[in-house]
C-alpha cells in the first residue's frame, strides 16, 4: 500500500459546483497535510496548510482532515474556471529521526463555464 | 511570500550532455530541496540542498547523476548529468521560509527537461 493514496481523476465539473477531492494515507506519523494547486506550466502553489484533525477555511476552499480514519478532503464551493488546475495533495511526520514530505499523484480538475 | 526563479525554465538536450539548474530565492530560507515530477507520478524528493556542505540523497538518487550546490542561504544548482532520455521530466526546486521542519514547502516553476 502507498503511504498516500489520491484519488485519480480527472473530474470535470460545470461552474459553481461543489468539489471534493480526496486522499487516504497509511502512515500515522504524519501529523500536517498541506494542499496545492498546480497550473499548467507552473509550478506546486500551496492552497491549504493543516495541523493535526479538524477543518479550516480560506474563503471557498475548505481543508479537512480526519486522522482516525487517515483521510483528507478539500472542499472548493462555487467553483470557477479559474479553479481548473492540478490539486496534489501532500502530508508530512517525523519518523526514524528523519522527515519527509510525501505528495499524492494529484488529480486533474477541469470547471466548464 | 518569497519569489522563488528557477532558470532555465525548459531545455532540450543531447544525450550525454549535463544541463545545470538554478534555484533562486529572494528572501532567506532556512532548507531547499530539489524534487523531479514526472507524467502520472508523485512528486519525487531527489535531495536535500545543505548550505555548505554535501546535499543529502533520497534512495536511488546519487551524488554522480545529480550534484548539488548550495552556497548560500538563498541559492542551489541542481546538475543532472549524463542525460538520457528517461531524464526527460520536470524538475523543481523548493524551500522552506518560515516553518516547522521541512515543511510548508514553496515551489518554484520548475525546469522542462526533454532529451532527444
Amino acid at each position: 500500500q502507498k503511504e498516500v493514496e489520491q484519488d485519480p481523476g480527472p473530474l470535470s465539473v460545470p461552474e459553481g459546483a461543489i468539489v471534493s477531492l480526496n486522499c487516504t494515507y497509511s502512515n500515522s506519523a504524519f501529523q500536517y497535510f498541506m494542499w496545492y494547486r498546480q497550473y499548467s506550466r507552473k509550478g506546486p502553489e500551496l492552497l491549504m496548510y493543516t495541523y493535526s484533525s479538524g477543518n479550516k477555511e480560506d474563503g471557498r476552499f475548505t481543508a479537512q482532515v480526519d486522522k482516525s480514519s487517515k483521510y483528507i478532503s478539500l472542499f472548493i464551493r462555487d467553483s470557477q474556471p479559474s479553479d481548473s488546475a492540478t490539486y496534489l495533495c501532500a502530508m508530512s511526520g517525523r519518523q526514524g529521526g528523519s522527515e519527509k514530505l510525501v505528495f499524492g499523484k494529484g488529480m486533474k480538475l477541469t470547471v466548464n463555464p | 511570500s518569497a519569489v522563488i526563479s528557477q532558470k532555465p525554465s525548459r531545455d532540450i538536450c543531447q544525450r550525454g550532455t549535463s544541463l545545470t539548474i538554478q534555484c533562486q530565492v529572494d528572501s532567506q530560507v532556512t532548507m531547499m530541496f530539489w524534487y523531479r515530477q514526472q507524467p502520472g507520478q508523485s512528486l519525487t524528493l531527489i535531495a536535500t540542498a545543505n548550505q555548505g556542505s554535501e546535499a543529502t540523497y533520497e534512495s536511488g538518487f546519487v551524488i554522480d547523476k545529480f550534484p548539488i550546490s548550495r552556497p548560500n542561504l538563498t541559492f542551489s544548482t541542481l546538475t543532472v548529468s549524463n542525460l538520457s532520455p528517461e531524464d526527460s521530466s520536470i524538475y523543481l526546486c523548493s524551500v522552506v521560509i518560515v516553518g516547522v521542519g521541512n515543511q510548508p514547502q514553496h515551489f518554484g516553476d520548475g525546469t522542462r527537461l526533454s532529451i532527444l
